[in-house]
């Protein structure tokens, strides 16, 4: 499977422990996104990569999420101090940017769905 | 990003051809329209994108009037395997500024035999 790929795909954890999930997008894709997603509404944007390049977060992301991508592949978003209100799935989607004003299609993982009790 | 606004559910019976528009009134030039199924415990998959006009694939089409402010999305002759949340994305991808991605919250189409 040449999909995107999420890991775990579960996670149960308790208020204030720290829980990181990991992307492995398509390869070759130079772009990855992650998103957040809670029950009856669509997916909200978290932040994205260009290769390994941050280039934007969502102005209301909490400072205890942070994402990596250190060598432009695989992606790691981790959430610290993790509160009930964070329960939700996390969706990571990669993409191929070729720039040039072409439209950017983004394809999805399966998603990690977290719990925080 | 495009504000878009869709209808919450429809229903429709296996074999019809199911039409689920999506309004975007302040759509940009540069904006692109993407449609997304997405399928309970999954990612939303790819469905068709277009910019104006009517745009084909083997699964669906996507018609979109002149002053781009709606888009259609036309699945033909739905099954029971159909059944899922669509949503409509507007958007220039191409720019940095995703801080209002949004998917909304989708049409919930139900195919019943």
């Amino acid at each position: 499977d040449t999909g995107v790929s999420q890991n775990p795909r579960h996670k149960i954890t308790k208020r204030g422990q720290n829980v990181t999930f990991r992307c492995d997008p398509i390869s070759e894709h130079n772009r990855l996104y992650w998103y957040r997603q809670t029950l009856g509404q669509g997916p909200e944007f978290l932040t994205y990569f260009q290769n390994e390049a941050q280039l934007e977060k969502s102005r209301l992301l909490s400072d205890r999420f942070s994402a990596e991508r250190p060598k432009g592949s695989f992606s790691t978003l981790e959430i610290q101090r993790t509160e009930q209100g964070d329960s939700a799935m996390y969706l990571c989607a990669s993409s191929f940017w070729t720039g040039g004003g072409l439209a950017d299609t983004q394809y999805f993982g399966p998603g990690t769905r977290l719990t925080v009790l | 990003l495009a504000k878009t606004t869709q209808p919450i559910s429809m229903d429709s019976y296996e074999g019809q051809e199911v039409n689920i528009t999506c309004s975007h009134n302040n759509i940009a030039t540069n904006d692109y329209i993407t449609w997304y199924q997405q399928f309970p415990s999954q990612g939303p998959r790819f469905i068709i994108q277009g910019y104006k006009t009517k745009v084909t694939n083997e699964v669906a089409s996507l018609f979109i009037p002149a002053d781009r402010k709606s888009s259609t999305l036309s699945l033909p002759r739905v099954s029971l395997s159909d059944t899922a949340v669509y949503y409509c994305l507007v958007g220039d991808f191409a720019l940095r500024d995703n801080n209002d991605m949004r998917f909304g919250a989708g049409t919930r189409l139900t195919v019943k035999p």
